[in-house]
């Protein structure tokens, strides 16, 4: 079992629609909960993170944080084409070991 | 404020090679990270380094290695380069709070490619 799980896509979504990227994780010792979107032969670019249980509002994104269901998810509302990206999750452990733990990414599209 | 630098951004080498990669990390951070990314494995994180300590490895075997200077700047080496090393490399870097909920920012990456 991956420690984060993600599903690869494409979620393909029209323009104007809610997008739902989902995130899994595997250790219930985790704390801190990151999405970051990264466009084609870009780096990664961190857009939301969460800590706590419930909903995180910036804009047209939302994190929500389930830590009983270990489960973390991203809403992208009015997508726009140039929301089309890689999303990649990404879990900080609660050991101080100092690295986040990504996950593989899915790739949303964004239809005109 | 400037981000993450890296350099160089495209490298070129030969198995059995060895490569040296410089990440510059955003001014007043003394965290950097550094994280492979191939598209069957996606992200994996090789080391992280704070005030020139490492702090944490990867999974990797000993041809990669890295160091951190006292400007906080960063290197990462790999020798003896193997095909499979082809990769973007991505450093990134964080403040200097120790605690878990550290955000990276990344650089733009260096796309190695052995041949």
């Amino acid at each position: 079992q991956k420690e984060v799980e993600q599903n690869s896509g494409p979620l393909s979504v029209p323009e104007g629609a809610i997008a739902s990227l989902n995130c899994t994780y595997s250790d219930r010792g985790s704390q801190s909960f990151f999405w970051y979107r990264q466009y084609s032969g870009k780096s990664p670019e961190l857009i939301m993170f969460i800590y706590s249980n419930g909903d995180k509002e910036d804009g047209r994104f939302t994190a929500q944080l389930n830590k009983a269901s270990q489960y973390v998810s991203l809403l992208i509302r009015d997508s726009q084409p140039s929301d089309s990206a890689t999303y990649l999750c990404a879990v900080s452990r609660m050991d101080s070991s100092y690295k986040l733990i990504f996950g593989s990414g899915t790739r949303l599209l964004v239809r005109p | 404020k400037a981000g993450v630098t890296q350099t160089p951004r495209y490298l070129i080498k030969t198995r059995g090679q060895q490569v040296t990669l410089s990440c510059s990390p955003i001014s007043g951070h003394r965290s950097v990270s550094w994280y492979q990314q191939t598209p069957g494995q996606g992200l994996q994180f090789l080391f992280e380094y704070f005030s020139e300590t490492q702090r944490n490895k990867g999974n990797f075997p000993g041809r990669f290695s890295g160091r951190q200077f006292s400007n906080s700047r960063s290197e990462m080496n790999v020798s003896t380069l193997e095909l499979g090393d082809s990769a973007l490399y991505l450093c990134a870097s964080s403040g200097d709070k120790r605690t878990t909920n550290e955000k990276l920012f990344f650089g733009s990456g260096t796309q190695l490619s052995v041949l």
